[in-house]
């Protein structure tokens, strides 16, 4: 059964810091993985996704990155901004259609 | 967003009471999802659709039913609700984007059940 992990639960950051989040996974054969934003009380926000043939995908000051092998990803954000305040899910597409999130990282960027 | 709309955004209801949350979209998607969210469990899958009429069972799927009679509507319902039931309930939709899907989803329900 596929499992995915995110570490850490909770991270804060002083304004301008580079970060990395971690998403790990039991199972490799996965079709993609996902990385969405939740904002308090909102829905998620879809990020980057990665095709299980890629090793990473970018957008602005967001770095998306997959080892299938190792069964991990991890989201880099440059230069941090309290906006960035957030919570970050990944998610592993393990078979058609069915989708698998982890718990989530709880991001706090101080100013 | 993906043209996706829930109603209600907030309900409170009583245990025992049989509750029915909908979930709209525009787009003419073929997939449809509702999770709910939990502290400490994150999303789990509760059902999905993949066609009008054509649905099937996901993670934690006991207490919940749904149906899709047309393209743009899918309901989730709760026959009997209980208070393990309080949650936070996401409808998503599956996109083609050639060669993969890729979900999006909508603004999520608050569901309360005393």
């Amino acid at each position: 059964k596929q499992e995915v992990t995110q570490i850490p639960a909770a991270l804060s950051v002083p304004e301008g810091e580079n970060l990395v989040l971690n998403c790990s996974f039991t199972d490799s054969a996965i079709y993609n993985l996902q990385w969405f934003r939740q904002d308090p009380g909102k829905g998620l926000t879809s990020l980057l996704l990665i095709q299980s043939s890629q090793r990473e995908q970018t957008s602005g000051r967001l770095n998306a990155s997959l080892d299938k092998s190792s069964g991990r990803s991890t989201l880099y954000i440059a230069a941090s901004q309290p906006g960035d305040s957030a919570t970050y899910l990944c998610a592993v597409e393990t078979s058609y259609d069915k989708v698998i999130f982890g718990p989530g990282t709880s991001l706090s960027v101080i100013p | 967003d993906a043209g996706i709309t829930q109603s209600p955004r907030h309900k409170v209801t009583e245990t025992g009471t049989p509750v029915t949350l909908r979930c709209h979209q525009t787009e003419n998607h073929r997939y449809m999802y509702w999770y709910r969210q939990d502290p400490g469990h994150g999303l789990r899958l509760i059902h999905y659709s993949y066609g009008v009429k054509d649905t099937d069972k996901g993670e934690v799927s006991d207490g919940y039913s749904v149906s899709r009679s047309k393209t743009e509507d899918f309901l989730l319902t709760l026959e009997s609700a209980t208070s393990s039931q309080t949650s936070v309930y996401f409808c998503a939709i599956s996109e083609w984007r050639d060669p993969y899907n890729e979900q999006f989803f909508g603004p999520g329900t608050r569901l309360t059940v005393l």
